[in-house]
Order: structure tokens, then sequence, then C-alpha cells
């Protein structure tokens, strides 16, 4: 039963324009999302969070938007960077479970220059 | 500020087979965690530690899957005997803390790629 979802496992992007990338979950415990970033040959690193409390978080280039009711989180970049290039998991955590996170199955990204 | 450490960064071994994995978190993190993630799959969570107590290992298959952290520093994770099916990435990652919140989050390590022929 996979509670966090991430239906597309490709995403091909221009350089300059907007990435897009989507999350779904269906545990609605859930109190806390994560995006985490992740190259070849290295772990995952962390980019964006946001709390239920919140419909969205910006930080630079990158906005992650929670629509509660309909279990969905998406993360945006812009402009899309060729150096964005890599694997991006959505995470999932209920704030009093001792920081657990539930991963989706990761989009790769890819930015063409 | 050193990362988390792994190693080795790979290894090969043949079914049935024994082997072990070490990490050592960020100094002063208190919380450490392995995951296992299979090719194209998202991390899954082994086992959670909060010093050298372990909080949660529901998803350790505990027939052939062990976790130390003796000292609440460095782990090892250890398999055996080894099946076609453990072949995966597997992830050290430390926290500061038990509590999930803005940069209280997670940090990997680059994992340790194992292949089971």
């Amino acid at each position: 039963d996979q509670q966090v979802k991430q239906n597309s496992p490709s995403l091909s992007v221009q350089e300059g324009r907007i990435s897009i990338l989507n999350c779904d979950y269906t545990n609605s415990m859930f109190d806390y999302f994560l995006w985490y970033k992740k190259y070849p040959a290295e772990g995952p690193t962390f980019l964006i969070s946001i709390s239920s409390i919140k419909d969205k978080n910006e930080d630079g280039r990158f906005t992650v938007f929670l629509n509660k009711s309909a279990k969905h989180l998406s993360l945006h970049i812009v402009p899309s960077q060729p150096g964005d290039s890599a694997v991006y998991f959505c995470a999932a955590s209920v704030n009093n479970a001792g920081n657990m996170l539930t991963f989706g199955g990761g989009t790769r990204l890819m930015v063409k220059p | 500020e050193a990362g988390v450490a792994q190693s080795p960064r790979y290894k090969i071994i043949e079914k049935r087979q024994s082997v072990a994995f070490w990490c050592n978190p960020i100094s002063g993190h208190a919380t450490l965690y392995w995951y296992q993630q299979i090719l194209g799959q998202g991390p899954k969570l082994l086992i959670q530690f909060q010093n050298n107590g372990v909080v949660d290992d529901s998803q350790l298959p505990k027939d052939r899957f062990s976790a130390e952290r003796l000292k609440g520093v460095d782990s090892t994770l250890k398999i055996q005997p080894a099946k076609l099916e453990d072949s995966a990435v597997y992830l050290c990652a430390s926290s500061p803390s038990l509590r999930v919140r803005d940069q209280e989050t997670q940090y990997f390590g680059p994992g340790t790629r194992l292949l089971v022929l």
C-alpha cells in the first residue's frame, strides 16, 4: 500500500521554463511534507518542506504547494536550470511519530539546455 | 561539517552469503536511520535508532537483517543470508532529533550499492 505516490516517473523541461513535480498521498495523518533531490551515486538531499498548516512555502526558485483537501502537493521550479536535473522524491511524515519519513517513488527531472 | 559517511560504497556477493554495512552519522546527531532503496523506488525505512535504542524496526526483515548502534554513534547493518531481492542501495541518514521541523530533517549518506548474484 503506497501511501505517497509520484505518478510521473520522468519529466523533461526546457531550460528557463517551469518544472512542476506532483505528489499524492493517502494517509490523512501526514502533517509535514518534504522534497528531496538526488543526484546519481549520492544520497538524497533536503530541498524544501511544508507544514500542513500552510498551503505554500517558497525558497528562491523552489515553491511547494499543498492542497490538503485533494491530498496533493507539488514542487515548482522557476526558472529551471540544467543543474536541477536529478531525481526528486516527495516524502511525508506524521510530526509526532518520531521523524519517520514515507517516500514516494521519485520523478526524474531532465532540464534541457 | 562532515556529512554522513558510509562504507563500503559497493558490494557484490553471492546469494546466501553475509554482508555488513557501516555508517558514521553527523557528529551530535542522536537519531540514525537505515533505508533500503530498490531500483526505481523511493527509500524505505528499515530501522530507526535514537541514541543506542531502537525506535522503530517494524519494516526490518528480522529473519535475515540485523542492525546495531552500540555506543549511540556508529551503526552497522547486516544481512545474513542474502537473497537476490536484497539487491538495492542501502542508505544511512541521521538527524538532530526525533522531531520533523524546518531544518531538523534527515541528512543522508551516499549509500552502499549491494548486488546479490
